[in-house]
């Protein structure tokens, strides 16, 4: 079975700090892994997906995430956070042994960038 | 490029009364679901179908009910709605092969059952 872990429900970061929200998973093969954000009142969006390759991945607002096998971890990441950064973020994974089954979502973690 | 249409955005709805609600795209992808968010508990899935023609059941499928009669359209129904089912109802779809395409939501269809 494919779970994930967001081990935190709301982040806060001041405007220009570097942000990090985390995510974990479990696979019993490789794992595909994505990232949403879903600003209020709005459907989801992604921003990026880790494949297969590098193990950093660039996506879309200038975020970025880091494929951490090891640690079965794939925490999203920004150099420099903006106030309309704000936002609720998914990770979801999908295993590449189950076929094709549905994405799996974590609860989300709440974003607030404070000028 | 419209993408995800669902309809309603918003809707009350008695307990015991049936509701069914649209989702249609546009973009001729393969595999459509339906999520339901609830706070504290993220995106769960209800339903969902790899091709037309098919569907299968997800971590919520009790009290919904699918079809997928053509690639667009893709309606979940509740026989009888009960105030559990007061939530928010996703609709997205993706290009699923090689089953690394991204899902595309809709903008959501807001229910509350009273």
């Amino acid at each position: 079975a494919q779970s994930v872990a967001q081990p935190e429900d709301q982040v806060n970061v001041a405007e220009g700090n570097p942000l990090t929200v985390k995510c974990t998973y479990s696979v019993s093969g490789n794992p595909y892994l994505f990232w949403y954000v879903q600003y209020p009142n709005r459907g989801l969006q992604f921003l990026l997906k880790y494949i297969t390759g590098d193990n950093l991945v660039k996506g879309s607002y200038g975020f970025e995430a880091e494929f951490n096998k090891s640690q079965t971890s794939f925490h999203l990441k920004k150099p420099s956070a903006l106030v309309s950064d704000s936002a609720l973020y998914f990770c979801a994974v999908r295993d590449l042994l189950s076929g094709n089954t549905p994405l799996v979502f974590g609860k989300g973690t709440r974003l607030s960038v404070i000028a | 490029t419209a993408g995800i249409t669902q309809a309603p955005t918003s809707q009350i709805l008695a307990a015991g009364r049936s509701m069914t609600l649209r989702c249609t795209q546009d973009m001729r992808h393969n595999a459509m679901y339906w999520y339901r968010q609830d706070l504290g508990l993220g995106l769960r899935l209800i339903h969902y179908s790899n091709t037309a023609g098919t569907t299968g059941k997800g971590e919520v499928p009790d009290g919904y009910s699918v079809s997928r009669a053509n690639t667009d359209d893709f309606p979940l129904t509740l026989a009888s709605a009960v105030p559990s089912q007061t939530s928010v109802y996703f609709c997205a779809s993706s290009d699923s092969s090689g089953f690394v395409g991204e899902l595309f939501f809709g903008e959501g269809s807001r229910l509350t059952v009273l």
